[in-house]
């Protein structure tokens, strides 16, 4: 059973270009959380999706960064015209649905690395 | 949203028991505790969580005040790959968990 798998794991992009970041959820798993990690910073929640459907976007930057999670496919953490403080890394976690308390534990992919030049 | 205060950084030798202190003193009652740490370089990964009852898995332990104003993470035997960021969280029905600034345990050979 595969985990969270996240890619590209290392992205390089020059300012301006816009950035794709894909996370695949674990098989039966039908929320996505995205959080960011500045340099030396601790972990930012960013959205939480269902397929279809944004939960919570509280954390995300109101210009340039965009998310989904199509019924099929991975969830899309899009970077538009990105610049150097773009220059992080994202990582997801999936979880199947929860009524209420969350009473289990995340599973975590390994990140995208993004780097801004 | 609990808020959570963890020491910034903690040392231990290897082979000896650590415990890892949290202040979550604004929890609410049905909000659970848990337990993630980072590896330099990698994800977070999940160690371990609990409401009341003091918990054990085969990473770790946690020991939870009886007033769930803190909590203790203890590992029994630290190991050098043990070395990592440990963050304690309150849960919440919102399904987001938020990521304090850690305690970043070092493990001396």
């Amino acid at each position: 059973n595969a985990g969270v798998m996240q890619n590209p794991r290392h992205l390089v992009r020059r300012r301006g270009q816009e950035a794709r970041l894909r996370c695949s959820p674990m098989k039966g798993h039908s929320h996505v959380y995205w959080y960011r990690q500045l340099p030396e910073e601790g972990l930012k929640f960013m959205v939480y999706l269902q397929k279809e459907n944004i939960i919570d976007e509280s954390g995300m930057p109101k210009e340039r960064f965009s998310a989904e999670f199509p019924k099929e496919g991975p969830s899309i953490l899009r970077i538009q015209q990105v610049v150097r403080g773009d220059s992080a890394a994202y990582f997801c976690a999936s979880s199947p649905p929860h009524p209420g308390q969350v009473n289990y534990g995340y599973t975590f992919g390994s990140g995208t690395r993004l780097t801004v030049v | 949203d609990a808020k959570t205060t963890q020491p910034n950084s903690m040392e231990s030798n290897e082979e000896e028991p650590v415990h890892l202190p949290c202040n979550h003193s604004t929890i609410s009652g049905t909000d659970y505790i848990h337990w993630y740490r980072q590896l330099p370089s990698q994800g977070p990964e999940y160690v371990i969580h609990g409401l009341t009852s003091n918990v054990n898995n085969r990473m770790a332990s946690l020991a939870i005040a009886e007033d769930r104003k803190s909590s203790t993470l203890i590992l029994h035997r630290a190991t050098l790959r043990d070395a990592a960021v440990y963050y304690c969280m309150g849960s919440s029905n919102t399904g987001k968990l938020i990521f304090g600034q850690g305690t970043t345990l070092q493990v001396k050979p």
